[in-house]
């Protein structure tokens, strides 16, 4: 059964850097194809994917984000970490991490999100 | 990027009616789709992938259609647990991009 969960602040002020980690098992992300993703979604909006990481080390960045973005993995803590740095009130939202079987296919297990407030 | 554009924004529907959903690549992603759908407060669930292969789980109601650029969501006969937002999402091209949403809603 394959399970994700994100954890970190539920509150940042602006200019401060967020720090997201995705614990999950079930998978390993040593397994061939197997990728996992970082997607947010501000309150009443619509989804936007982040970045994604593949079991390889390839790392995928949303290009308006890319700048601000870093996503690593730790294999042995099967644990996925996404870092944003400048954080804004724009970025106020629920941050989802996702799990991916192969290349091209869908995000097939999601975590239940966490949501982060950008806020002074 | 792959602009996906969502037609209509939301939608009213009765129990039971037939609700038909639209997705627009903007340029030819194969059959490189998915829908997804989210209830308020919950985590998107995919429903569709391949444009038209159902995820395992999903009841039969739901079936997907298309290629190229232009997809469609059918649900042939709506359910109470079936009012919500619904995405596409093209799955090949990074980056992956979703589409704005549809919401349906209980008329």
């Amino acid at each position: 059964q394959i399970t994700l969960k994100e954890s970190g602040p539920t509150l940042v002020r602006p200019t401060q850097t967020l720090t997201l980690t995705c614990t999950f098992s079930g998978f390993a992300l040593s397994t061939t194809g197997v990728g996992v993703g970082w997607i947010r979604q501000p309150p009443g909006r619509a989804l936007e994917w982040l970045a994604f990481i593949y079991w390889d080390d390839d790392k995928r960045y949303s290009p308006s984000l890319k700048s601000r973005l870093t996503i690593t993995k730790d294999t042995s803590k099967s644990q996925v970490v996404l870092t944003m740095i400048d954080m804004d009130p724009v970025d106020t939202g629920t941050y989802y991490c996702a799990h991916r079987p192969a290349a091209a296919r869908p995000l097939d297990y999601w975590g239940q999100g966490t949501l982060v407030a950008v806020s002074s | 990027d792959i602009q996906m554009t969502q037609s209509p924004s939301s939608v009213s529907a009765s129990v039971g009616d037939r609700v038909t959903i639209t997705c627009r690549a903007s340029q030819g992603i194969s059959s490189w789709l998915a829908w997804y759908q989210q209830k308020p407060g919950k985590a998107p669930k995919v429903l569709i992938y391949g444009a038209s292969s159902l995820q395992s789980g999903v009841p039969s109601r739901f079936s997907g259609s298309g290629s190229g650029t232009d997809f469609t969501l059918t649900i042939s006969s709506l359910q109470p647990e079936d009012f919500a937002t619904y995405y596409c999402q093209q799955t090949n091209y990074f980056p992956l991009t979703f589409g704005g949403g549809t919401k349906v809603e209980i008329k």
